[in-house]
């Protein structure tokens, strides 16, 4: 079982509909991420968040807004997307400390969304 | 950017087998990381490796850590249905931040016929 917690699993959503994706972990984990991964292909990282504060911004349109409320949950809010942003939307968390900045992501199992 | 070249890119293996995949790197990284993801799910850490020459066991699962800190191997020995899935290796640096960006390698698409 992932300790990265993800909902929903899946969602369907139409063009104009606004929906937020939710991670939850409680590892007490300071840095958090939102990757976008097409089948078959390697994760790609979209924001970072340390320490609550966005540390990384990957060139993301707009139209995706993170948001982190505190230390274990983070938001990936969404608004007039396009057929081309359907993908599977991962989050991963990892310890974000200096003393622990060489340790590995971890990650939910992704909530798979589709663009109508 | 930073680019992995992870090969082969898929592989067709009978049970039992054993398999070996790879990732190089023009860059330096300060960890190397290896990945499976099943099918619906994220990717689970299978090995994490920290220093260079590391050589790593988890199981049927060896993985080591170049000694120019710019490859790393993934053997899986004595293959099962459940090895089927795709491996990714990712490079992390530290570069001052407290979190390590990760460059993932393109994936390794295993399949293991009974």
């Amino acid at each position: 079982d992932t300790e990265v917690t993800q909902t929903p699993k899946h969602l369907v959503m139409g063009m104009t509909n606004k929906k937020s994706l939710k991670c939850e972990q409680h590892m007490g984990h300071r840095a958090m991420y939102w990757y976008k991964q097409k089948a078959k292909k390697p994760p790609e990282l979209m924001f970072v968040y340390s320490y609550e504060k966005l540390s990384i911004n990957e060139s993301v349109p707009s139209r995706f807004s993170p948001e982190c409320p505190n230390s274990s949950l983070l938001n990936l809010h969404l608004h007039a997307l396009q057929p081309e942003d359907s993908a599977l939307y991962l989050c991963a968390s990892s310890p974000g400390t200096y003393r622990e900045s060489n340790q590995p992501q971890h990650f939910g199992d992704g909530t798979r969304l589709s663009i109508l | 950017g930073q680019q992995l070249n992870q090969s082969p890119q898929s592989m067709f293996i009978q049970e039992g087998e054993d398999v070996s995949m790879n990732c190089t790197s023009s860059s330096i990284f300060n960890t190397w990381l290896w990945y499976k993801q099943d099918p619906g799910e994220g990717p689970v850490l299978l090995i994490a490796l920290y220093k260079a020459g590391e050589l790593t066991s988890n199981g049927r699962l060896t993985a080591q850590f170049g000694i120019t800190r710019k490859d790393s191997f993934l053997n899986i020995s004595a293959s099962i249905p459940s090895d089927v899935g795709i491996y990714f290796c990712a490079g992390q640096g530290a570069g001052g931040t407290s979190y390590g960006k990760l460059t993932f390698g393109q994936g390794t698409i295993l399949t293991v016929h009974p």
